[in-house]
């Protein structure tokens, strides 16, 4: 099946400090990618879509300054939580999709990102 | 506003029987179904799509799916401890549109 790779699976880092995780698409062109947080226990929240080549989309309540989506090639797209505080601490997810065809979107492993 | 609806659970079924997830969704028109299973701080994996009315079988998982009743469910058969997760029902409206996602069921397996 389709395989995303989310990079890195872990981080701990300190308040004020700028994180950057990857999405990449091994064997399929994404047109789409997608990202989520989850807290705990709780379900997954949408926080954005990304085309490539375009701005991305954000969710309501989910500040674009605060969490910037570069999708600059159809198999990579990145997430960089700015100036990260304890409260963005949480399970961040991307998932990638070939839209127009109907076919399911494949989630990347996860990254779990801890800030002290 | 697109939703999908599904018990959160926990719904507890003993090992070897069938356990049954079952999901709604609000838009008629939806065009594409997807059941994800997601463990315990890990995150979703596909395990069925289906598209067309009626039944769709993949070694124990069976999804069927009823458009007039806006209807869609997985059964396992079979069930082992290692089913135990959570189940994410998802629909995609249009073929350009967004999957959504319901909030899950927790299935618990009792050995």
């Amino acid at each position: 099946g389709a395989v995303v790779s989310q990079h890195p699976s872990r981080v701990i880092c300190k308040s004020g400090t700028s994180v950057k995780i990857e999405c990449r698409s091994l064997d399929f062109q994404a047109t789409t990618m997608f990202w989520y947080r989850q807290f705990p226990k709780q379900s997954l929240m949408l926080m954005a879509t990304s085309n490539e080549g375009s701005k991305a989309t954000y969710e309501q309540g989910v500040e674009k300054d605060k969490f910037l989506i570069n999708h600059a090639s159809l198999t990579l797209s990145t997430l960089t939580v700015t100036s990260a505080h304890p409260e963005d601490s949480s399970f961040y997810i991307c998932s990638a999709s070939f839209q127009g065809t109907g076919q399911p979107q494949h989630f990347g492993d996860g990254t779990r990102l801890s800030i002290l | 506003q697109k939703e999908v609806e599904q018990n959160s659970g926990p719904l507890s079924v003993p090992e070897g029987a069938i356990a049954s997830l079952n999901c709604t969704y609000s838009d008629r028109g939806s065009q594409s179904f997807f059941w994800y299973r997601q463990y315990s701080g890990k995150s979703p994996e596909l395990i069925m799509f289906i598209y067309s009315n009626g039944d769709k079988e993949d070694g124990r998982f069976t999804a069927q799916l009823n458009k007039a009743s806006q209807y869609v469910s997985l059964l396992i058969r079979d069930s082992q401890p290692s089913d135990s997760a959570t189940y994410l029902c998802a629909v995609r409206p249009g073929r350009d549109d967004k999957i959504i996602f319901g909030k899950g069921t927790r299935l618990h397996i009792l050995p």
